[in-house]
């Protein structure tokens, strides 16, 4: 077990639709990332929360956003759902938030995203 | 931007053999990290290496940080077919916006 919580483990929806994934770091761990990895392909880096703040961008969609609340848990939305949103969803979390700072990545267990 | 080639792609060995792979980048890091990720699961730690020349080993999986800073190595001694899965190998960007960067990962396949 990492300590990363991720909601929901499953998710089907139909095209055009709106979801809400949700995650919670590992205690102590001040930022948060997400991944989007379609079947059998890489780790797509979406977008990076440090402390509340958004501390970076990476291939996020403009239908797709993403927040960390006071709490440091953190929800990506994401809209207009297409047949090629589906995919696996992680949020993964590090003490860490700044450049050349080093640290572990911790994964949670994925949202897997099914669109119809 | 920084890259991370992970090799090889893939690889089938028996059970109870060896396996090597390892990761390349053209520029330099400072941590390196090991993942293993099982079908539909997320990614798991396996090793985090923080300084050049270190060797570093979790049970049977040792792995070593380049002493140029711009490569690491990961083995698995004695194969069992639960090694199956893929391997990752990951860091973060010295410059820049931080981030991680992810190798393309080693697809291990362990035949009984």
């Amino acid at each position: 077990d990492s300590g990363v919580t991720q909601t929901p483990k499953h998710l089907i929806t139909a095209t055009g639709q709106r979801v809400t994934l949700r995650c919670s770091p590992r205690s102590g761990d001040l930022s948060v990332y997400w991944y989007q990895q379609s079947l059998d392909q890489g780790l797509q880096f979406l977008i990076q929360y440090y402390n509340g703040e958004e501390r970076a961008k990476g291939n996020i969609l403009e239908r797709f956003s993403a927040q960390q609340f006071p709490d440091l848990h953190s929800e990506l939305n994401l809209s207009s759902l297409e047949l090629g949103d589906s995919a696996l969803y992680f949020c993964a979390s590090s003490v860490m938030g700044l450049a050349g700072a080093g640290g572990e990545l911790f994964f949670g267990e994925g949202s897997r995203l099914t669109v119809l | 931007g920084q890259q991370l080639n992970q090799s090889p792609q893939s690889m089938f060995i028996q059970e109870g053999e060896d396996v090597s792979m390892n990761c390349t980048s053209s520029s330099i890091f400072n941590t390196w990290l090991w993942y293993k990720q099982e079908p539909g699961e997320g990614p798991v730690l396996l090793i985090a290496l923080y300084k050049a020349g270190e060797l570093t080993s979790n049970g049977r999986l040792t792995a070593q940080f380049g002493i140029t800073r711009k490569d690491s190595f990961l083995n698995i001694s004695a194969s069992i077919p639960s090694d199956v899965g893929i391997y990752f190998c990951a860091g973060p960007t010295t410059s820049g916006t931080y981030k991680y960067i992810f190798g393309t990962g080693t697809r291990l396949k362990v035949l009984a």
